[in-house]
This record gives structure tokens, C-alpha cells and sequence, in this order.
């Protein structure tokens, strides 16, 4: 079975932090993503990454930047936080080719900032 | 850009009452997913539909996708309290690099036994 762990269940953090939450997953996969979730506005993709050191922006990458060094490990970094940077993180995973495999996701990292 | 809607957002219904989510995207999709978030949890993936015109069945739920590969939708029979949760759609879209999965808003699902 896939394995995608979130490093932490709960963060809290101040205003102009850099914050770092971290993914990783044990299934060789090729593809990892990040996502936020917000009430009302579903699952919003911030970056994706198809190999290592690879990456592509998603909808909304403003304020964020990744990490991929490792095929297992994939990163996302708050460069400054801000309030509005409040809310549930997903990361998935998946094997390729990236729209048409399943995505396996991970507990979820609720981020709040003070 | 790209987006696959999907309606409705919140579905209030009496235990044993069907349950219907529509999913509809403005281009054509490759593949369509279903995932269920139960509440607390992460999205699970459910299933997918690849080809045109695509019916598959799990136990009480039914899963369709349109001729022109551009909506789906998910029935669910006779609910049952363990179906609460949120229900996503998610369309594979060509393009880019890779292609990418676009996910609809969500319909929230409350059963009321």
C-alpha cells in the first residue's frame, strides 16, 4: 500500500516565518504534488514536480517554492508567511504520466499562521 | 485556465435517498477520477473512467462518464451514514509538460439517520 507522510499533523508559525513542510513517500513514485484546501474552494494545486529536481508551477504558486533533491522527498516552502497562508496542506503523489494515473495523498499538514 | 465544475456543493439527504454529483469540464478530458474525503481525512481515490460513454459500478455507487468525455457523474444508492463525506472529481487534462489533474470544488455529503 502507498505511503505518503505529511512531517507534521499541526503547525503553528508567525508572521514573516519561512516554514518548511515536508512529504515523503516509499513507493518509488514519480510524481509529487502540493496542494492547499480551503472550504468552498476544493483542493488548489501550488506546485507539482514530475522528476527530481523538476518542478512546475500549479494555479497558485505565488508566496511558495519547492523541493525535490530526492525522488522520495518532496518539500514546500512559505518563503515569508502570511495569514493568508492559513490552511490545510495536501501533498500526493503518483506514478506517471501525471493527469492520468490516481493520486495518493497524504494526512495533511493544517498550517496556521500568526 | 482549465476547470472542471461541480455541482452541487452541499447535499443534505435522509438515510436510504440517493445522492447524485455532476461534474462537467468546458474542454475534453482523457480521464475522470473520483475521490472521497471522509471528514478529517485526506481525498481517496475511488475510481476511473477512461473511455467515452464509461459506466462502472462499486457495490451502491455508480460512476459515468459523458460521450463527449467532458462530464461524469456519481450515484449513490440508498445512502447509508458511513457515505458522509466530501466527493471530489478530478479531470485528467492534456497539455504542458505532463498533463494535469484538475479537481472540482467538491460536494459535501450529509446523511441524516
Amino acid at each position: 500500500d502507498v505511503k505518503v507522510t505529511q512531517s507534521s499533523r499541526y503547525l503553528v508559525k508567525r508572521t514573516g516565518e519561512k516554514v518548511f513542510l515536508e512529504c515523503v513517500q516509499d513507493m518509488d513514485h514519480e510524481n509529487m504534488f502540493w496542494y492547499r484546501q480551503d472550504p468552498g474552494l476544493g483542493l488548489r494545486l501550488i506546485y507539482f514536480s514530475y522528476d527530481v529536481k523538476m518542478k512546475e508551477k500549479g494555479d497558485i504558486p505565488e508566496g511558495y517554492s519547492v523541493s525535490r533533491e530526492k525522488k522520495e522527498r518532496f518539500s514546500l516552502i512559505l518563503e515569508s508567511a502570511s495569514t493568508n497562508q492559513t490552511s490545510m496542506y495536501l501533498c500526493a503523489s503518483s506514478i506517471r504520466p501525471v493527469g492520468n494515473q490516481p493520486q495518493h495523498f497524504g494526512d495533511g499538514t493544517r498550517l496556521s499562521i500568526l | 485556465g482549465q476547470q472542471v465544475m461541480q455541482i452541487p456543493q452541499y447535499q443534505h439527504v435522509q438515510e436510504g435517498e440517493d445522492f447524485t454529483t455532476y461534474c462537467n469540464s468546458s474542454t475534453t478530458l482523457s480521464n475522470i477520477q473520483w475521490y472521497k474525503q471522509r471528514p478529517g481525512g485526506h481525498p481517496v481515490f475511488l475510481i476511473q473512467l477512461v473511455k467515452s460513454g464509461e459506466v462502472k459500478k462499486q457495490k451502491r455507487l455508480t460512476f459515468q462518464f459523458g460521450e463527449a468525455k467532458k462530464n461524469s457523474s456519481l450515484h449513490i444508492t440508498a445512502t447509508q451514514t458511513t457515505d458522509v463525506g466530501t466527493y471530489f472529481c478530478a479531470g485528467g487534462v492534456r497539455g504542458g509538460s505532463q498533463g494535469n489533474l484538475i479537481f472540482g470544488k467538491g460536494t459535501k455529503l450529509s446523511v441524516k439517520p
